[in-house]
C-alpha cells in the first residue's frame, strides 16, 4: 500500500480478554517495527522482524505479548490476558531493511490506540 | 532505555520565531533521525544525517550533529501555529539493531 496501515484504530478491552493488533506495511519493506507510545511518553521497542524472522524479542514487556509476520508483509501483535499497564498507543513501522535497519527512514502508522477497562 | 535525551522536554514560542531542540546520545552511531508526531499518532521522519555530515537542510529545517559532543540540533525556522507538535531524535544503541527514540521536545507555537 501507499502507506503503513494499522488495524484498529482504537480498541476498547475488559481485562483479561486477549486482543489481536494487526499491521499492513508498504509493499517491498522488508523490516517491520512495534513500539508502545504510553501517555505523555517516548516510544518503547518491543520487536522487530526482517522479512518473518524476530531477531530480537527482548523488548516485549512479558510473556503476554507476542508477535507473527507472514509472507514477509502483515505483521500481528497479540497481548494475551490484557492488563490495565498495557493501556498504550501501539506504533507499527516499516523500513526497506536493505543495507541495514537504519539507512533511511522509518514510516509509521498511525497507530492502535489500546484501552484496558 | 532511551539512546537520544530531547532538551528542552517543552518549548513555547510566538510564530514567525525560531525553534531550537537538542539531542543528546551516549554511544557511537552510524546516523542520527529526527521525526514530528502530531496528536500523539504516528511518527512522521524529517531528516536524516549520517555520522560524516555536519550539517543538513531540509526548507526551514537544519540540523546539526557534533559527534565529539554526542549531540544533534534540530532548528525550524520561522516558525508557524502548524509546527505544533512533538518532536523526536533517534538512533542506535549499537550495530544494525532498531532505533531508540527519546522522550522528545513538545514544541506549541502560538500565533
Amino acid at each position: 500500500g501507499a502507506g503503513v496501515s494499522q488495524s484498529p484504530s482504537n480498541k476498547v478491552t475488559e481485562k483479561g480478554k486477549d486482543v489481536e493488533l494487526r499491521c499492513d506495511p508498504i509493499s517491498g519493506h522488508t523490516a517491520l517495527y512495534w513500539y508502545r507510545q504510553s501517555l505523555g511518553q517516548g516510544l518503547e521497542f518491543l520487536i522487530y522482524f526482517q522479512g518473518n524472522s524476530a531477531p530480537d524479542k527482548s523488548g516485549l514487556p512479558s510473556d503476554r505479548f507476542s508477535a507473527e509476520r507472514t509472507g514477509g508483509s502483515v505483521s500481528t501483535l497479540t497481548i494475551q490476558r490484557t492488563q490495565q499497564e498495557d493501556s498504550a498507543v501501539y506504533l507499527c513501522a516499516s523500513s526497506p531493511g536493505l543495507r541495514g535497519l537504519n539507512s533511511h527512514g522509518y514510516t509509521f502508522g498511525s497507530g492502535t490506540r489500546l484501552t484496558v477497562v | 532505555s532511551q539512546q537520544g535525551e530531547e532538551d528542552p522536554q517543552a518549548l513555547s514560542i510566538q510564530e514567525g520565531e525560531n525553534a531550537t531542540m537538542n539531542c543528546s546520545y551516549k554511544t557511537s552511531i552510524n546516523n542520527l533521525q529526527w521525526y514530528r508526531q502530531n496528536s500523539g499518532r504516528g511518527l512522521v521522519h524529517l531528516i536524516l544525517i549520517r555520522s560524516n555530515e555536519r550539517e543538513k537542510h531540509s526548507g526551514r529545517l537544519r540540523v546539526t550533529l557534533d559527534t565529539s559532543k554526542k549531540s544533534s540540533s534540530l532548528l525550524i525556522t520561522a516558525s508557524r501555529a502548524a509546527d505544533t507538535a512533538s518532536y523526536f531524535c533517534a538512533t542506535v544503541l549499537s550495530g544494525n539493531t532498531p532505533l531508540v527514540f527519546g522522550k522528545g521536545t513538545r514544541l506549541s507555537v502560538i500565533a
